[in-house]
């Protein structure tokens, strides 16, 4: 158990719909880092906040967006849903900026129909 | 945008052979992390190297670092069935943790 949470962990929906993925960091965690991962691929990085601000962006869509609030925890949420955005979305989180160890949470997997 | 590659994308081995995947940046890394990522599971962090030519051992498995920062690669020795997985380094870019392709590794008994 790496101490990141994430829910819900499966979620299925309709194309065209939003949906909110939520987070929440190790304790005493700063950073929290955003991922896809679609079926037998690799790790996408999205978007990273640190304390509140958004520090990092990958190659994320402008449909999608993320915030983090100020008890730490995050929340990804994807709008107008297309059948490709079905992947697995990892949470990540690390106790400050840059350069260290990343603790991913179980993740919440994502099925557009 | 930065590139990074890992070889081989699967390999199959017999219980008991050994593994090495290889990773190769396009550039210059400030450091390499090693991650794996059982079936069904999330990714979890092995191992960090930071010097140029750094070598690191953790039980069966043995990290290394390129002279120039811009290749790593992980060797296991005596592979198990515990070993399954996709192991994946990561290299930092200025700000942003750049995963590489991945190596599915399966270990039949």
């Amino acid at each position: 158990d790496s101490g990141v949470t994430q829910t819900p962990k499966h979620l299925i929906t309709a194309t065209g719909q939003r949906v909110t993925l939520r987070c929440s960091p190790r304790s005493g965690d700063l950073s929290v880092y955003w991922y896809q991962q679609s079926l037998d691929q690799g790790l996408q990085f999205l978007i990273q906040y640190y304390n509140g601000e958004e520090r990092a962006k990958g190659n994320i869509l402008e449909r999608f967006s993320a915030q983090q609030f100020p008890d730490l925890h995050s929340e990804l949420n994807l709008s107008s849903l297309e059948l490709g955005d079905s992947a697995l979305y990892f949470c990540a989180s690390s106790p400050f900026l840059m350069g260290e160890t990343q603790y991913f949470g179980p993740g919440t997997r994502l099925l557009v129909l | 945008g930065q590139q990074v590659m890992q070889i081989p994308q699967y390999q199959h081995v017999q219980e008991g052979e050994d593994f090495t995947t290889y990773c190769n940046s396009s550039t210059t890394l400030s450091n390499i992390q090693w991650y794996k990522q059982r079936p069904g599971g999330h990714p979890v962090f092995l191992i960090q190297l930071v010097k140029s030519g750094e070598v690191k051992k953790q039980k069966r498995l043995t990290f290394q670092f390129g002279e120039a920062k811009k290749n790593s690669s992980l060797h296991i020795t005596a592979t198990q069935t515990t070993d399954v997985g996709t192991y994946f380094c990561a290299g930092y870019n200025t700000d942003k943790l750049i995963f590489g392709t991945g190596t599915r590794l399966q270990v039949f008994p």
